[in-house]
């Protein structure tokens, strides 16, 4: 079964506008964190926001903000004012304690391309 | 500025012939993972090392092996490459291994070709 569920291959959006990336998770442990990482064309994978299992207030790291629906299992992230440089691919992640090696795996899910229209 | 730093950014080689991929790291974290990236996909996890531990995932084929010579160095060898392991690979570094809150920082990823 999937663990990290983006079901938005693509979106497009108005410069300007306001985004809603969504992310869905399974998870059986109650310790676990939510991540979301940026992907441009060069590769490279940026950190953007991170949301604690046991954290009540939402995550928010300026235009960024990921609104945490525990009883849902939803993740999703909201980028404001949207900008031509953040069009990119977007993944969701989840960190979860792993069995195998007693510490904790981070598992991503299928990831969401973001077009930006000016 | 601390960071992770993966060289070469594009690699080529031919089917058959061992690759060496390099990634260090400024910022003195204990874990290093390696991932292999396939186009349009998510990051998959090939190991990681904890300080000198080495944590192998359990569907990560033999012909992936790694060596982490001090804190800062990380390589991935790839014995004998076939056109099945052309991808992006990225290095990421963490503080720490244990703990929902650790951030991975990833590097620019080198990506390779097989011919």
């Amino acid at each position: 079964a999937q663990k990290i569920t983006q079901t938005q291959p693509g979106m497009f959006v108005q410069e300007k506008e306001a985004v809603t990336l969504d992310c869905t998770y399974d998870t059986s442990d109650q310790s676990y964190g939510l991540f979301w990482y940026k992907q441009p064309s060069s590769g490279e994978m940026i950190f953007l926001i991170y949301q604690g299992s046991y954290d009540e207030q939402n995550a928010t790291e300026g235009r960024y903000s990921l609104n945490f629906q525990k009883a849902r299992k939803s993740a999703n992230l909201v980028i404001s004012a949207s900008q031509l440089g953040d069009s990119a691919m977007y993944f969701c992640a989840m960190r979860e304690p792993s069995g195998n090696t007693g510490g904790f795996k981070t598992i991503f899910g299928a990831g969401t391309r973001l077009f930006v229209k000016a | 500025d601390a960071m992770v730093i993966q060289n070469p950014r594009y690699q080529v080689t031919q089917f058959g012939k061992p690759v060496t991929l390099s990634c260090s790291q400024t910022l003195n974290h204990n874990v290093m993972y390696w991932y292999q990236q396939k186009s349009s996909q998510a990051p998959k996890l090939l190991f990681h090392y904890y300080d000198k531990d080495f944590n192998n995932e359990a569907d990560t084929p033999d012909n992936f092996q790694s060596r982490r010579p001090n804190t800062s160095f990380c390589f991935l060898d790839i014995r004998s490459p076939g056109l099945g392991d052309a991808a992006m690979y990225l290095c990421a570094t963490s503080r720490e291994s244990s703990g929902p809150r650790e951030t991975q920082y990833f590097g620019p990823g080198t990506r390779l070709l097989v011919l």
